[in-house]
């Protein structure tokens, strides 16, 4: 089983920030936390991803509370073309290696 | 090529045929996975492999899913019997090691009808 939960839909106005949290309260110490999106009908497309201090990339930012049990993926200036599903997952690291397990995401639309 | 590559893109097979999927990883990458995704819903993990070696296969649904991987680099996921509940597009992603930040990469998938 997924070890987040997201809110299952967001809306956000063209050119306003998107704010997508997620929580992830039973995440280990060790264990990084990924966003990825999906534009309909293609691959799952790395954003981002954290362990304990906040990220920013040319995508995204992404901020991570101090307990570690929530974030939140900012998106600063959202498009149309950003209307896709975001998944935030935990990554499991196992003593064979590790594992991504992804839960439904959030549908985020971007309204013009 | 410089992505992961899935073939086919689009299969539709009768009920009851045998279908395989294949996944070339980006060249290095020592992890693969397979995951499976229904019209409108999440992924579901399906495999994991280390090299040629699969530690996870918890995901496999039925005994009709198999799949093997070879020189530390193409897979092929087969499902035996095909039944329509099989229909889904089903990913394969690489990453470059094990432990480390190991992001994901998706092929574009492969679009399995089953009639």
């Amino acid at each position: 089983d997924a070890k987040t939960t997201q809110p299952p839909s967001m809306d956000c106005a063209e050119g306003r920030a998107a704010n997508l949290p997620c929580n992830h309260s039973t995440i280990s110490g060790n264990e990084y936390v990924y966003w990825y999106r999906q534009i309909h009908s293609q691959g799952p497309q790395y954003i981002i991803h954290g362990l304990k201090n906040n990220e920013t990339n040319e995508m995204a930012s992404l901020i991570i509370t101090e307990d570690r049990k929530s974030s939140t993926l900012i998106l600063p200036h959202a498009t149309l073309r950003d209307t896709a599903v975001y998944y935030c997952i935990v990554r499991v690291v196992e003593n064979y290696g590790q594992n991504f397990v992804f839960g439904p995401g959030t549908r985020l639309s971007v309204l013009p | 090529g410089a992505g992961v590559s899935q073939s086919p893109s689009n299969k539709v097979t009768e009920k009851g045929k045998d279908v395989e999927l294949r996944c070339d990883p980006i060249s290095g990458h020592t992890a693969l996975y397979w995951y499976r995704q229904r019209l409108g819903q999440g992924l579901e993990f399906l495999i994991y492999f280390q090299g040629n070696s699969a530690p996870d296969k918890s995901g496999l649904p039925s005994d009709r899913f198999s799949a093997e991987r070879t020189g530390e680099s193409v897979s092929t996921l087969t499902i035996q019997r095909t039944q329509q509940e099989d229909s889904a597009v089903y990913l394969c992603a690489s990453s470059l090691v094990s432990g480390g930040t190991g992001e994901l990469f998706f092929g574009e998938g492969s679009r399995l009808t089953v009639l």
